[in-house]
């Protein structure tokens, strides 16, 4: 809900870790999701976190949440050229009328330099 | 499952011609989904539906955009007449569980207005 923001772009280098940055207002967010976006193609859903867990890991992908601050963030171990991608931040806020409204972000561009 | 399935792909269209995007969601979702994808505005929700009935659609820009979902397994989402600044990818999402755990995106359709 409300507002959702992301940096547009990340560069970095084929085998290290990349870090995408999100910042939500709304302190009612329930679920906060990862989405990823190859060229030409829909929004894949990475992963999610519920809001009263702090990380979640996932193979290469970490998700760390810090509900005070409302920041989440995306870590990519071990960054592929395949990973090359737009990523979306997104958070859900409890129903209004019984249904839940979604806020994605303007998505982060990752750009992995062989 | 094969996925939300969108159509057509691509739609080039001349200006005041009708346009007419289609939908298949995954079988069992209760909830759909149209965004529309730009450079200058990102991703913008259009109207979302659940159970086949629109929820919310205060994302439609103006009275030229409708949409239906006549029965579970197909929505579409008309424009007319078309305009130049209709143009860009139209994305349709669905959802299940009260969407809880994240949307699933079609491959979406990239409509340009000429």
């Amino acid at each position: 809900g409300e507002d959702v923001e992301q940096s547009l772009f990340l560069s970095v280098r084929e085998g290290d870790s990349s870090v995408i940055n999100c910042t939500y207002t709304d302190s009612s967010s329930t679920y906060l999701y990862w989405y990823k976006q190859e060229p030409g193609a829909g929004l894949q859903l990475l992963t999610y976190i519920f809001s009263n867990m702090d990380m979640k890991q996932d193979q290469r992908l970490t998700v760390l949440l810090n509900k005070k601050d409302k920041h989440l963030s995306l870590r990519i171990a071990d960054t592929q050229t395949g990973d090359s991608a737009i990523y979306f931040c997104a958070d859900a806020v409890p129903p209004s009328g019984g249904y839940q409204k979604v806020t994605f972000g303007t998505g982060t561009k990752l750009q992995v330099i062989p | 499952d094969a996925g939300v399935i969108q159509s057509p792909r691509h739609e080039v269209t001349e200006m005041g011609q009708e346009v007419t995007l289609r939908c298949k969601p995954i079988s069992g979702h209760d909830y759909l989904f149209w965004y529309r994808q730009t450079m200058m505005r990102g991703l913008e929700l259009l109207i979302y539906f659940n159970n086949n009935v629109p929820i919310d659609d205060s994302g439609m820009p103006e009275d030229r955009f409708s949409a239906k979902m006549p029965n579970a397994s197909f929505s579409t989402l008309k424009i007319q007449p078309s305009e130049p600044r209709d143009s860009a990818v139209y994305f349709c999402a669905s959802g299940g569980q009260g969407a809880n755990y994240g949307y699933t995106f079609g491959s979406g359709t990239r409509l340009t207005v000429v």
